[in-house]
């Protein structure tokens, strides 16, 4: 499987400002993925990053807020813009690997972020 | 919403029982994956079955696929206090590697 690191694991933020999260993996892999777990729900995929081209965005998900980097094959970004406390989540990158049981998604740490 | 459910949303049980959690998905799928999350920090990739597969072991985890009925179980086997955790299971479509998860079962094992 990959290993996955996030940067930073956790930050609280004042309303209307922006965080850059960053993803790096230890191998390279063409898709990269973000999502975001509100407080006691489960993953919702924000994203997909593809190196060289404009990331995929899910339904409920645009762009001017979430802008995406993906400048290589080992690392992205992702960007909460003009926070505001709803913004309060735990975002999570993940890529997929080949695992034991098959390729999988794997995910790193998780990056927690508190909107005040 | 493409959301999966799962059952129970919480369950409780002591040191040796065996736990089972249950998912539920709507559309046809490659893959269904099942995923530990501590505290709220990143997932723990437990196990893959793939829709060709209907059941897989790893250590004391066995994972069963209905495809007919659209379900899968996860069983932890002689459960310990370390597995307290929530466990989410999550399915891959046909046409992407996009997944979809399910809305997670909180498992709290007391020694």
């Amino acid at each position: 499987s990959a290993v996955i690191s996030q940067k930073p694991s956790r930050d609280i933020c004042q309303r209307g400002t922006s965080l850059t999260i960053q993803c790096q993996v230890d191998s390279q892999v063409t898709m990269m993925f973000w999502y975001r777990q509100q407080p006691g729900q489960s993953l919702t995929l924000i994203a997909t990053a593809n190196q060289g081209s404009e990331a995929t965005y899910e339904s409920g998900f645009v762009i001017d807020k979430f802008p995406i980097s993906r400048p290589n094959l080992t690392f992205s970004t992702l960007t909460v813009s003009n926070m505001s406390p709803e913004d309060s989540s735990i975002y999570l990158c993940s890529v997929e690997a080949q695992g034991t049981s098959g390729v999988g998604q794997f995910f790193g740490p998780g990056t927690r972020l508190t909107v005040l | 919403s493409q959301q999966g459910e799962e059952d129970p949303q919480a369950l409780s049980i002591q040191e040796g029982e065996n736990a089972t959690m249950n998912c539920s998905y709507k559309t046809s799928i490659n893959n269904l994956q099942w995923y530990r999350q501590n505290s709220g920090r990143g997932l723990v990739h437990l196990i893959l079955i793939r829709s060709n597969e209907r059941e897989k072991h790893s250590g004391r985890l066995r994972v069963t696929l209905d495809t007919s009925k659209k379900s899968s179980s996860l069983l932890i086997t002689a459960s310990r206090a370390a597995d307290t955790a929530s466990y989410f299971c999550a399915t891959e479509g046909r046409s992407f590697q996009k997944l979809v998860f399910g809305t997670g079962t909180r498992l709290l094992v007391s020694p």
